[in-house]
């Protein structure tokens, strides 16, 4: 069984680019979550796709974006960067959106803008 | 706004001594906390959970106690160990909002020879 996988590890992007991140959820899980932890802070939960459909968002504006494929593989779009979108960018896999069980993480990308 | 709190940014505590971490949340709708540890250059990996509907849950040196009308958990290591030195998060969510966490700003955790 293989575990949630990101990339890429580490990214340095200008500012006014933009990025996509990529994840890939645990064997048998089918709802993904992407977080952005910034410097001394936990993870913020960005949005959560649960069979390629958006199911639910967080405090981020628009230019954050996502898709889910049909594997259950996720993509994290950022347009338009800026500084203060540098963070580890962290994706979640579980089982199912609905129930309370554990969410399992990917070791993150480091996303530096400059 | 934040809805789960970590007050205490760092927490240093001999090996084999009890390490405490506590966590308050403002949110009356959360009803399902977890713990999670991070080490450096590492994704958070989870260590247990605990539903509203119970107050304690335990898995070998790992427990967690939950004052619902205290809005309050708080995490026991016994005995401390070298290894268990990370930074802890604790997360909260809802019911049928499984995986939409919200986190504190967590403790870093040193156990100390």
């Amino acid at each position: 069984e293989t575990g949630v996988t990101q990339s890429p590890t580490h990214l340095i992007k200008t500012r006014g680019q933009q990025v996509t991140l990529r994840c890939s959820s645990q064997s048998g899980h089918n709802t993904v979550s992407w977080y952005q932890q910034a410097l001394g802070q936990g993870p913020q939960f960005i949005f959560q796709y649960y069979r390629e459909e958006e199911n639910g968002r967080g405090n981020f504006p628009p230019r954050f974006s996502g898709l889910q494929f049909p594997n259950y593989s996720s993509e994290l779009n950022v347009n338009a960067l800026e500084l203060d979108d540098s963070a580890l960018y962290l994706c979640a896999s579980s089982f199912r959106r609905d129930s309370n069980t554990e969410a399992f993480f990917g070791q993150g990308t480091r996303l530096t803008v400059v | 706004d934040q809805q789960v709190k970590q007050n205490s940014p760092s927490l240093s505590v001999q090996e084999g001594r009890i390490s405490i971490l506590n966590c308050d949340y403002t949110n009356s709708m959360f009803d399902y906390f977890l713990w999670y540890k991070k080490y450096p250059a590492e994704g958070p990996t989870f260590l247990i959970s605990i539903s509203s509907i119970k107050d304690k849950n335990e898995d070998g040196r790992f427990t967690v106690f939950l004052n619902k009308s205290a809005k309050h958990l708080s995490l026991h290591i016994v005995p401390s160990q070298p290894g268990d030195s990370a930074v802890y998060f604790c997360a909260a969510s809802r019911t049928g909002t499984a995986s939409k966490l919200t986190f504190g700003t967590g403790t870093r955790l040193q156990v100390t020879l």
